[in-house]
């Protein structure tokens, strides 16, 4: 199993500019979710997804949209840059069924995002 | 859920026993604490997680108070491989309204010296 991998693993862009930075797991976890984590703070939650087709917003939605087209991927997307969305992102997925006790979430590496 | 508070930083000794605290005195029946760990510059990893029995993997001991408002993490031989941020994090699992969202505080950043 490659576990939850992230491209890019860096990337600048320009106030403005608009990309996706992908995320897949080949784990079969319905769960996934998206961080971000800036210098000398904790992760802070953006957008998460119990299942395909089912998105929701997490502590820090304003700025990125997501979509769940299959249960593998879980693309965000930044429609206009901002500086103030420079951080570092973090994908994440888990197993997630109401019969679940407990569930650890694997994490990727993380897209290193600056926006200038 | 529940809030943590753990203390900012730690030093230890290569060889001995780290020994990292957790208060969550607001913890509710029937939420689980979890301890992950993220080394500098990687994803957070997942280490250990409990509900009100002791627990033990490869990786650490996980040491739950019997009034559950504090909990330790025990890394029975840290090497320098172990200097990171812990975080100590409370959830409820298991429920149909789960969302699985973690909560991440600020962490106990543990250096291990030689």
């Amino acid at each position: 199993n490659a576990g939850v991998t992230q491209t890019p693993k860096f990337q600048v862009l320009k106030t403005g500019q608009s990309m996706t930075l992908q995320c897949a797991q080949d784990m079969n976890h319905e769960y996934m979710s998206w961080y971000r984590q800036d210098p000398g703070m904790g992760l802070r939650l953006i957008h998460y997804s119990v299942g395909a087709g089912i998105t929701d917003q997490g502590e820090v939605p304003n700025g990125y949209n997501v979509s769940r087209s299959t249960t593998e991927d879980f693309p965000l997307r930044l429609l206009s840059a901002a500086p103030s969305q420079t951080s570092v992102y973090f994908c994440a997925s888990s197993y997630s069924t109401s019969l679940s006790t407990t569930y650890e979430q694997y994490f990727g590496p993380g897209t290193r995002l600056t926006v200038t | 859920d529940a809030k943590t508070t753990q203390p900012p930083s730690m030093d230890c000794a290569e060889g001995r026993a780290a020994n990292l605290p957790c208060n969550h005195s607001t913890i509710s029946g029937n939420e689980y604490v979890y301890w992950y760990r993220q080394i500098h510059s990687q994803g957070p990893q997942y280490i250990i997680h409990g509900l009100k029995n002791n627990e033990t993997n490869e990786m650490a001991s996980l040491i739950i108070t019997e009034d559950r408002k504090s909990s330790t993490l025990i890394l029975p031989h840290a090497t320098l491989r172990d200097t990171a941020v812990y975080y100590c994090i409370v959830r409820v699992a298991g429920s149909s309204s789960n969302t699985g969202k973690l909560i991440f505080g600020q962490g106990t950043t543990l250096q291990v010296k030689p």
